[in-house]
C-alpha cells in the first residue's frame, strides 16, 4: 500500500534550536518527494521538491534530505525562529500516475 | 497577483443542504484540484481539472461535484450535505500535473454540516 508516515506527530522546542523531523515512505514507483510548511488556517506552501537523484536540498534554515534506497526523508530545521511554528507536511508523487501520496503531518511549535 | 482564492472563508451548512464553493486562480495554470483535510490525516484528493472544461475523480468524489467552464475557476459543489462532509477545503493549482510542478494552494473553505 502506497504510504507517508510522519514522526513526531508533534514537537515543541524553544526558539533557536535545532530539529529534525522524518518521513518514511512506502510508494512506489517513486517520482519525487515534497515538503509543505502549512501555518494554521492557511493552505500549504512547498518549501523544496527532490527527485530521485538529489540527496540534499536546502531552502534557506531548511535542509532536506532523501534517501530513496531505504524510502527515508528528513526535514532539518536550523536556529528555529517563532515563525517557524506550522505543520510540516511530506508528500510524495507516484511516477505512474503522477498521484501525491500525503502524510498527515508534524505540528511544530517553537516556544520563546 | 492574488494567486489562488477560496469562497467563502467559512460556511456552516444543515444535513441535506448544497453549496458550491468557489476557486480563482490567476497564474494561467492548466490544472486545478479540490482537497480536503481532516484532523490527523493527510490531505485527499476530491476531483481534479487538466484544463478547461474537463474534471476527473480523485480519492474520495462521492457527494461531491465540480465544474471547470473557465480555465481561472473551478467550482466544488455539494448537493446534499452530510455531517461526513465536515473538513477544510483547499483548492490548488499547478502549471502542470506531471513532474516536480509544484501546487499552489488557496487559504481554504471551514464548512461545518450539522
Amino acid at each position: 500500500k502506497n504510504q507517508v508516515e510522519q514522526s513526531p506527530q508533534s514537537l515543541i522546542i524553544l526558539e533557536g534550536k535545532n530539529c529534525t523531523l522524518q518521513c518514511n515512505y512506502t510508494v512506489s514507483p517513486f517520482s519525487n518527494l515534497r515538503w509543505y510548511k502549512q501555518d494554521t488556517g492557511r493552505g500549504p506552501v512547498s518549501l523544496t521538491i527532490m527527485t530521485f537523484s538529489e540527496n540534499t536540498k536546502s531552502n534557506g534554515r531548511y535542509t532536506a534530505t532523501l534517501d530513496a534506497d531505504t524510502k527515508q526523508s528528513s526535514l532539518h530545521i536550523t536556529a528555529s525562529q517563532l515563525s517557524d511554528s506550522a505543520s510540516y507536511i511530506c508528500v510524495v508523487r507516484r511516477a505512474s500516475n503522477y498521484q501525491l501520496i500525503w502524510g498527515a503531518g508534524t505540528k511544530l511549535i517553537i516556544k520563546p | 497577483n492574488a494567486g489562488v482564492t477560496q469562497t467563502p472563508k467559512f460556511r456552516v451548512l444543515k444535513t441535506g443542504q448544497s453549496m458550491t464553493l468557489l476557486c480563482a486562480q490567476d497564474m494561467n495554470h492548466e490544472y486545478m484540484y479540490w482537497y480536503r483535510q481532516d484532523p490527523g490525516m493527510g490531505l485527499r484528493l476530491i476531483h481534479y481539472s487538466v484544463g478547461e472544461g474537463t474534471t476527473a475523480k480523485g480519492e474520495v468524489p462521492d457527494g461531491y461535484n465540480v465544474s471547470r467552464l473557465k480555465k481561472q475557476n473551478f467550482l466544488l459543489g455539494l448537493e446534499s450535505a452530510a455531517p461526513s462532509q465536515t473538513s477544510v477545503y483547499f483548492c490548488a493549482s499547478s502549471r502542470s500535473g506531471t513532474d516536480v510542478y509544484e501546487q499552489y494552494f488557496g487559504p481554504g473553505t471551514r464548512l461545518t454540516v450539522t
